[in-house]
């Protein structure tokens, strides 16, 4: 089955413990991303990656890094998560930047 | 500052009635533009794509339009159902990025 799958769903952790968020996708996508989305703000792009070795900023990048050593696999990691980085995070994937997108199931991070 | 505004920001509406819901955008120049219906708790999924060029696209009971002169879009659903109930995105391309809406919340009720 062609998906977009993130690990883990849920996470509660502490400030300043790192910490990385999975993604993967089997639909040999060139294009990912990382989303977060809070309420009253909608979602907002964090990183993306136009393919393998090749990644820029988004919206909001401040805090957050990725790597894409692999076409299918785009983690997210979170140096020293802050509480304000507690939020519903969203990975997607799609052939390029100019077709449809593919969500993940998210993971809703708290950081306290 | 490209922005994306969404109305209105919530609807209710009765089972079996139309709705329409609106997307203004000051991205500029943009690709394209989409709509993504999200259910609470689950990740968007893509309703509509369409370029600058197009000024409709329908997907079954959603019809989206574009005026790319007034930078507005418009996503019509007919016939509503009750699996209908959720958000709706507008997000517009402006390659390589996208720019989010922050949503219409749609509920239908029987």
């Amino acid at each position: 089955e062609a998906q977009v799958t993130q690990n883990p769903r849920y996470l509660i952790t502490v400030t300043g413990k790192k910490l990385t968020v999975t993604c993967s996708q089997n639909m040999n996508h060139e294009y990912m991303s990382w989303y977060r989305q809070d309420p009253g703000l909608g979602l907002r792009q964090i990183y993306y990656s136009m393919n393998v070795e090749v990644t820029d900023k988004g919206d909001v990048p401040e805090g957050y890094k990725v790597s894409r050593k692999e076409k299918r696999n785009f983690p997210l990691i979170l140096e020293s998560p802050s509480p304000n980085q507690t939020s519903l995070y969203f990975c997607a994937s799609s052939f390029t930047d100019h077709y449809e997108q593919y969500f993940g199931p998210g993971t809703r991070l708290t950081v306290t | 500052k490209n922005q994306v505004e969404q109305s209105p920001q919530s609807l209710i509406i009765l089972e079996g009635k139309n709705c329409t819901l609106q997307c203004n955008y000051t991205v500029s120049p943009f690709s394209n533009l989409r709509w993504y219906k999200q259910d609470t708790g689950r990740g968007p999924v893509s309703l509509t794509i369409m370029t600058f060029s197009e000024n409709t696209k329908s997907n079954g009971r959603y019809t989206a339009t574009l005026d790319a002169d007034t930078k507005q879009s418009s996503l019509h659903i007919t016939a509503s159902q009750l699996s209908d109930s959720a958000s709706y995105i507008c997000v517009v391309t402006l390659r390589p990025q996208f720019y989010f809406g922050t949503g219409t919340s749609l509920t239908v009720i029987p």
